[in-house]
């Protein structure tokens, strides 16, 4: 089954203390993004990869970091949590054919609620 | 920045009626997607309109995108309580063609 796959799905944690989501897709996406969901604020985005080794910054990168060295594998870490942080958070995946991959569909995963103490 | 803006921000309606909810945005686009999100879950696409796209059909679901006007709507027909969730529209800036902005969701509720 094509999907997106992201651990761990609900995650407590405290202040400092560094962690590490993981996000996978079994499609061969070359594109992949991570966002946040915040109440009255939407879906933002953190950072996105356009292929292996390939990031950039989204529109709220600060306090996150992001690696991409395989193509199914996206991990998004927090090298020093706070609790501003706190939020529900998406991984997503899509194809990048000619123009980009705004053209295509965007797959998600199922989200993860982090809440930082 | 938001891009891409929702309205109504909530909608409710009875089963069997048509919901609309429209979509602002700012700058020239490139295509412009729609999405559906039941609580809390993961976002499910819907539908993709290009910019020289005016109107696009998926079952019950139309789309209309006027550029001149920057705006979108999406219709459902016949709504049914399962489409009961957030809907949300979703841009690039028409330039990088790398980045998607999400508008921040119409909650549509529909009781039987």
């Amino acid at each position: 089954e094509a999907q997106v796959t992201q651990n761990p799905r609900y995650l407590i944690t405290v202040t400092g203390k560094k962690l590490t989501v993981t996000c996978s897709q079994n499609m061969n996406h070359e594109y992949m993004s991570w966002y946040r969901q915040d109440p009255g604020l939407g879906l933002r985005q953190i950072y996105y990869s356009m292929n292996v080794e390939v990031t950039d910054k989204g529109d709220v990168p600060e306090g996150y970091k992001v690696s991409r060295k395989e193509k199914r594998n996206f991990p998004l870490i927090l090298e020093s949590p706070s609790p501003n942080q706190t939020s529900l958070y998406f991984c997503a995946s899509s194809l990048v054919t000619s123009g980009g991959p705004i053209y295509n569909e965007q797959f998600f995963g199922p989200g993860t609620r982090l809440t930082v103490l | 920045s938001q891009q891409g803006e929702e309205d109504p921000q909530a909608l409710s309606i009875q089963e069997g009626e048509n919901a609309t909810m429209n979509c602002s945005y700012k700058t020239s686009i490139n295509n412009l997607q729609w999405y559906r999100q039941n609580s809390g879950r993961g976002l499910v696409h819907l539908i993709l309109i290009r910019s020289n796209e005016r109107e696009k059909h998926s079952g019950r679901l139309r789309v209309t995108l006027d550029t001149s006007k920057k705006s979108s709507s999406l219709l459902i027909t016949a709504s049914r309580a399962a489409d009961t969730a957030s809907y949300f529209c979703a841009t690039d800036d028409g330039g990088t063609a790398s980045k998607l902005t999400f508008g921040t969701g119409t909650r549509l509720q529909v009781t039987l």
